[in-house]
């Protein structure tokens, strides 16, 4: 069973870089059929996707426009895990952040439990 | 980006009644492959959202059978044939063909 464990602060000021690490069980960040992305969730706007990494002979990234010049996702295949950079965060940016595995054709089918994140002065 | 529609945003039910929602998508969903690219989600209460069914109307893993999903194009259901207490929450569709992936509002389902 996929299971992904969620880990970072939750309160940052304005202008700081969020930062969050999703620690992957029962399957491998490296896996060529997997794609490791990050979601969020607010009251504002709704579920969002922001972006995801996966590897097919290579490493591909994409993430939304909306946060495209902020936005890094990595994958740490010493530790199997991926993480999420954003930098220059505002108020809304404060969100639910969860990671999400999405298995080929199948769906998203396995999320982290959420990392609620709140930026505030 | 991909706008998904969804109706009603409250939907209470009895239990063991049927229920039924709504996605519509902004552009069909249809893939050159024969596969439409829409899914279903539940969030209960208080935790992450689940997967119910992928490909507009295969169930994800562990889920009940009395959920189907069915629809092509861009218009799509998700079918409950009779709601259980466990049910409740609230319901998403989500659009796979393309990035960014965009998900309807919700529809929150409450037992009457």
């Amino acid at each position: 069973q996929v299971q992904l464990q969620q880990s970072g602060p939750g309160l940052l000021k304005p202008s700081q870089t969020l930062s969050l690490t999703c620690a992957i069980s029962g399957d491998s960040v490296s896996s060529n059929s997997a794609v490791w992305n990050w979601v969020r969730q607010s009251p504002s706007r709704g579920l969002e996707w922001l972006g995801r990494t996966y590897y097919r002979s290579k490493w591909y990234y994409d993430s939304a426009v909306s946060v495209k010049s902020r936005i890094t996702i990595n994958p740490d295949t010493s530790k199997n895990q991926f993480s999420l950079q954003l930098k220059s965060v505002s108020p809304e940016d404060t969100a639910m952040y969860y990671c999400v595995r999405g298995s080929g054709n199948s769906g998203f089918d396995f999320w982290g439990q959420g990392s609620l994140v709140s930026v505030s002065s | 980006d991909i706008v998904m529609t969804q109706s009603p945003l409250s939907l209470p039910v009895s239990p063991g009644e049927p229920a039924s929602i709504s996605c519509r998508s902004s552009q069909s969903l249809l893939y050159s492959n024969g596969h439409t690219y829409l899914d279903w989600y539940l969030q209960r209460p208080g935790q992450s959202p689940q997967l119910l069914i992928y490909l507009g109307s295969s169930r994800a893993s562990g889920v009940p059978d009395r959920f189907s999903g069915s629809g092509s194009g861009t218009e799509f259901t998700l079918k409950i044939s009779r709601v259980e207490a466990e049910d409740v929450g609230v319901y998403y569709c989500m659009q796979a063909l393309q990035t960014p992936r965009t998900f309807g509002q919700g529809t929150k389902l409450e037992i009457k």
